[in-house]
């Protein structure tokens, strides 16, 4: 079974530019994340999907992160403009639940470095 | 509100010594919890994780846990610890009430030495 895919691996970019991050998850699973990993810190959510709806994107900075899960498969994590602050590891990770329980499998992710 | 606390976050063993990370959660709730390995420049891979049922989780790897509720702990122990094991492991907790929305612990370096 393949995995999580994301890419690009790496990114550098200067402050004020714009990036996006691609994602193909695990086939079939419906539930889909993007979490941000900053050094020496635990991934944190940014945003959740469940098919191509939004369940959660409360710790999404909207003023200038944004994603897309277009036909509930691929999805796209954009910023604009980029700070020096989000210079971070960008994880997708996906899942599907069975019987109430769920797992989620994570992409290599995306290490972006802002400059 | 859930959170986890990972004690030490760098550990250091020598190769063949047991391996001990600690995790403690809090959770108002009845928690799933579960452990991830980091290696570098890679995604985190599910070791093990508790749901229901047997305390005492066995995942891959040789690893292992143990959900304590009195202590609210989770554990990560490995009898005997291989050259391998170097990676960073992160403990996350989840309820069943949202089982999805993982809240991560900031992870422990485990450094395995001759």
């Amino acid at each position: 079974e393949a995995g999580v895919a994301q890419s690009p691996r790496y990114k550098i970019i200067e402050k004020r530019q714009s990036v996006a991050f691609w994602c193909n998850p695990i086939s079939g699973h419906a539930t889909l994340y993007w979490y941000q990993q900053i050094l020496g810190q635990g991934p944190k959510l940014l945003i959740q999907f469940q098919n191509n709806g939004v369940v959660d994107d409360s710790q999404l900075p909207k003023d200038r992160f944004s994603a897309e899960r277009l036909k509930g498969v691929d999805s796209t994590l954009k910023i604009q403009p980029a700070k020096l602050e989000d210079s971070a590891v960008y994880l997708c990770a996906s899942s599907f639940s069975y019987e109430g329980q769920e797992t989620q499998y994570f992409g290599p992710g995306t290490r972006l470095l802002v400059l | 509100a859930q959170s986890v606390t990972q004690l030490g976050s760098h550990v250091s063993v020598s190769e063949g010594a047991l391996v001990l990370l600690r995790c403690n959660y809090s959770s108002s709730v009845p928690p799933y919890l579960f452990w991830y390995v980091q290696y570098p420049n890679q995604g985190l891979q599910l070791l093990l994780k508790y749901t229901t049922g047997a305390t005492l989780v066995k995942g891959i790897n040789g690893f292992e846990a143990e959900f304590k509720k009195s202590e609210t702990s989770f554990h990560l122990t490995k009898p005997s610890a291989h050259m391998s094991d170097a990676a960073e492991y992160f403990c996350a907790v989840t309820y069943t009430g949202t089982a999805s929305k993982l809240t991560f612990g900031t992870g422990t370096r485990l450094q395995v030495t001759l």
